[in-house]
């Protein structure tokens, strides 16, 4: 069975500041790790996606996160937030021979201008 | 080009009414995901079609809840005697195939209350 633990369900920034979301995951067997966006009345978008290659997987709109297999983990960043990131963030996780996403509760994000 | 596309956006229903949701997906995805996003949890899998398999349905929580889908385009998840905690937002997702390594495309939702 696999798990997906986000640490933060709400995460406040400035503008230009780093933003930082945890994910730490739990897997039987190697995983597929994914992050997705989900904007104000829209449907969940992805931002990027782990399977297996180089552990530090570069996104869409400037994110990034980096698959750490010791510590279980799949963080996203970005260096600096703008005022169009503020959405809700979830991570995923998937065994690589399965095809069902199991997703961590959420965290929003606000940018403070 | 269009994407994937749920209607209705908003359901209200009375208790112990029966449900219709609709998911059209992207032209040409063979694989089909039902997801329910409970207020303040993440996404729950609820039933997945690939193709002329059978579908797998483990994720389906209880008997009320099914879902058929047309050849590979449209896909209807029924809910039968709605109770208040199916109040939920339902999410369709397609894929190109299905696998992790395909990305799932998903549809904007129904929101669902029931009172």
């Amino acid at each position: 069975a696999q798990s997906v633990t986000q640490l933060g369900s709400h995460v406040s920034v400035s503008e230009g500041a780093l933003v930082l979301l945890r994910c730490n995951y739990s897997s039987s067997v190697p995983p597929y790790l994914f992050w997705y966006v989900q904007y104000p009345n829209q449907g969940l978008q992805l931002l990027l996606k782990y399977t297996s290659a180089a552990t530090l997987v570069k996104g869409i709109n400037g994110f990034e996160a980096e698959f750490k297999k010791s510590e279980t983990s799949f963080h996203l960043t970005k260096p600096s937030a703008h005022m169009s990131d503020a959405a809700e963030y979830f991570c995923a996780v998937t065994p690589f021979n399965d095809y069902k996403l199991s997703f961590g509760a959420g965290t929003t994000v606000t940018v403070r201008a | 080009g269009a994407g994937v596309s749920q209607s209705p956006s908003n359901k209200v229903t009375e208790k112990g009414k029966d449900v219709e949701l609709r998911c059209d997906p992207i032209s040409g995805h063979t694989a089909l995901y039902w997801y329910r996003q409970r207020l303040g949890q993440g996404l729950e899998f609820l039933i997945y079609f690939q193709g002329n398999s059978a579908p797998d349905k483990s994720g389906l929580p209880s008997d009320r809840f099914s879902a058929e889908r047309t050849g590979e385009s449209v896909s209807t998840l029924t809910i039968q005697r709605t109770q208040q905690e199916d109040s939920a937002v339902y999410l369709c997702a397609s894929s190109p195939s299905g696998g992790p390594h395909n990305e799932q495309f998903f549809g904007p939702g129904t929101r669902l209350t029931v009172l």
